[in-house]
């Protein structure tokens, strides 16, 4: 089935650092992927969706210069997270779905701490 | 945009016995995914169902697309069945619309 996976896992860093987290499809292109974020307690909130070799598309009230995505490959989005504050931990899941498919395919998530 | 209600939002049941989760949506839709988070976050993908009717094991999923809800049936629970039911719909090529999910407790 298709896999995805997502790195690191678990981030734990001081406020003011930038963090950057890989999605990649394993085994299968993806033209377009997804970045959604969780706080506790909480449902799953869609930021933005990126499409290989263009801009991504930012949900409202997601600050695209908070939150830089690259999709520069057909298997790899990158989300960083600038200047990271205490408010920016959260629960941070990719997804990605094969062209022509779709059904989404989730990656296990990074957790970030910022102390 | 699409609002998705999920119903209901916790549920205790003992260990064996079967039950039912409800997701309504508020338009058509082309994608509708049933996901079961487990305890370290990670999302199991159970069911795409747009429409139709799917079994995988002791779970089913039914969606109802004319009338806008979606129902997962879970049969002879089991303790590692608890966490939290996710149901996401979506546009087809758009990102996902998740509901708050329902908290499924399975008490030995």
């Amino acid at each position: 089935g298709a896999v995805v996976s997502q790195h690191p896992s678990w981030v734990i860093c001081k406020s003011g650092t930038s963090v950057k987290i890989e999605c990649r499809s394993l085994d299968f292109q993806a033209t377009t992927m997804f970045w959604y974020r969780q706080f506790p307690k909480q449902s799953l909130m869609l930021m933005a969706t990126s499409n290989e070799g263009s801009k991504a598309t930012y949900e409202q009230g997601v600050e695209k210069d908070k939150f830089l995505i690259n999709h520069a490959s057909l298997t790899l989005s990158t989300l960083t997270v600038t200047s990271a504050h205490p408010e920016d931990s959260s629960f941070y899941i990719c997804s990605a779905r094969r062209d022509s498919v779709v059904a989404q395919h989730f990656g296990d998530g990074t957790r970030l701490s910022i102390l | 945009g699409i609002q998705v209600e999920q119903s209901p939002p916790d549920l205790i049941l003992q260990e064996g016995a079967n039950s039912t989760l409800r997701c309504n949506f508020s338009d058509s839709v082309n994608n509708l995914q049933w996901f079961h988070q487990n305890p370290w976050g990670q999302l199991i993908n159970l069911f795409y169902i747009p429409s139709g009717t799917k079994q995988n094991g002791r779970l089913s999923a039914t969606t109802v697309a004319t009338e806008r809800y979606s129902l997962l049936y879970i049969s002879s629970s089991q303790t590692t069945d608890s966490g939290v039911y996710f149901c996401a719909v979506g546009g087809g090529a758009d990102g996902l619309t998740f509901g708050k999910g329902t908290h499924l407790i399975i008490q030995p």
